[in-house]
This record gives C-alpha cells, sequence and structure tokens, in this order.
C-alpha cells in the first residue's frame, strides 16, 4: 500500500477484555515499530521489529501485551486483560532497511470502558 | 536513561512570525536525531533528518540545527502559518545503527494565530 495502515482506527472494549491490533507496513520495510502515546504526551516506545524477530522489546510495560510478525510484514499487538490504564493511542511505523526515515500510521485509538 | 527533552512544552505566535522550538538529548549512542510535525489525531510526519556529521537541515520554512557536542538540537519556523499549528517531536535514534530504537520528546504544541 502506498503508506503504514493501522485497522481498527477506533476500538472500544469493556475492562478484562482481550484486543488485537493490526499495523500493516510498507511493502519492503524491514523495521516495524509499536508506541503507545496518551493525550498530550510523545509517543513511547512499545516494541520494534528487524524482519520476524523482535528485536527489542523493553517498551511492553507487562506480559499483558505481546506483539507478533510471523512473515516480516503484518504485526499484531495482542493485549490481554485490557485495564483502563491501556486506553491511548497506539501508532505502528515501518521503516526501509538501512535507511533513516520511519513512516508512521495514523494509529489506532483503543478506549477501555 | 536515554532521554530527549523538548522546549517550551507550548507556544502561540501570531501568523507571519518566526519561532524556535528546542531539544536537549542525552541518548547514546546516538544514530541521527530527526524532527515530527504531528497534527491533532494523526500520526507524526518527518520534516528533518540529521546525522551526527550534519548541523543544519532545511524543508522549506522549517530549518533544524543539530549540536551533537552538547546534544542539543532546535528547529526554526519561518513565517509561520496556520497550518502550522500542530506537536511538533525532537525524536533521536539510539544505536550504532540507522535501524535503532526511536526515543520519543514530550513534543511542543504550537499554535499559531491568525
Amino acid at each position: 500500500g502506498a503508506g503504514v495502515s493501522q485497522t481498527p482506527s477506533n476500538k472500544v472494549t469493556e475492562k478484562g477484555k482481550y484486543v488485537e491490533l493490526r499495523c500493516d507496513p510498507i511493502s519492503g520495510h524491514t523495521a516495524l515499530y509499536w508506541y503507545r502515546q496518551s493525550l498530550g504526551q510523545g509517543p513511547e516506545f512499545l516494541i520494534y521489529f528487524q524482519g520476524t524477530g523482535a528485536a527489542d522489546d523493553s517498551g511492553l510495560p507487562n506480559d499483558r501485551f505481546f506483539a507478533v510478525r510471523p512473515e516480516g510484514s503484518v504485526s499484531t499487538l495482542k493485549i490481554q486483560r485490557t485495564e483502563r490504564g491501556d486506553s491511548a493511542v497506539y501508532l505502528c511505523a515501518s521503516s526501509p532497511p538501512l535507511n533513516t526515515e520511519a513512516f508512521f500510521g495514523q494509529g489506532t485509538r483503543l478506549t477501555v470502558v | 536513561k536515554n532521554q530527549v527533552e523538548q522546549s517550551p512544552q507550548s507556544l502561540i505566535i501570531l501568523e507571519g512570525k518566526n519561532c524556535t522550538l528546542q531539544c536537549n538529548y542525552t541518548v547514546s549512542p546516538f544514530s541521527n536525531l530527526r524532527w515530527y510535525k504531528q497534527d491533532t489525531g494523526r500520526g507524526p510526519v518527518s520534516l528533518t533528518i540529521m546525522t551526527f556529521s550534519e548541523n543544519t537541515k532545511s524543508n522549506g520554512r522549517y530549518t533544524a540545527t543539530l549540536d551533537a557536542d552538547t546534544k542539543q538540537s532546535s528547529l526554526h519556523i519561518t513565517a509561520s502559518q496556520l497550518s502550522d499549528s500542530a506537536s511538533y517531536i525532537c525524536v533521536v535514534s539510539e544505536g550504532s545503527s540507522n535501524t535503532g530504537k526511536l526515543i520519543f520528546g514530550q513534543g511542543t504544541t504550537l499554535q499559531v494565530k491568525p
């Protein structure tokens, strides 16, 4: 596609439920990043993939959060037993090999009620 | 801890005026520094990217500077327009390669008034 695509654009879920957020990176981009942004804050790093493997998952806040990228393209961020504090915009970005540019999707706004 | 700090937190200027946003970082090792513009409800969009050896880079009315010795960067906006109203985020890439983790500042919220 022309850009990074994230689905859904908005997700409302009840506390305790499981959610999956999807990111379709730009074709050919090997690096993929997940960030979380709370209102009025800068994006906070969650996890970064190079190809299929998680090169750095130190930003995942706890074991309720998990992300996969099984074929090195599409990635899914999974959140178990959601809490109200998980409410935020989840941003995905991708970057081509050996390139400094990172392109962001529009984000998924998650609201846990 | 690797950090990126920006100032001011918010700024209001009149249309046509210039402004300068600041960014200080402690990220090491440092790969590159980027400035992004984020409109409300949108993902960040890159304005400039500078590596260790670059001191200044321009993109239209946006000019970024970098002092890698003092670990400071600035973004200067010339002849501001209403459409410049957005958050401006300084982002530093950690690590020795261009594919390192991106560390974001909290952003400066700029409002341009007519």
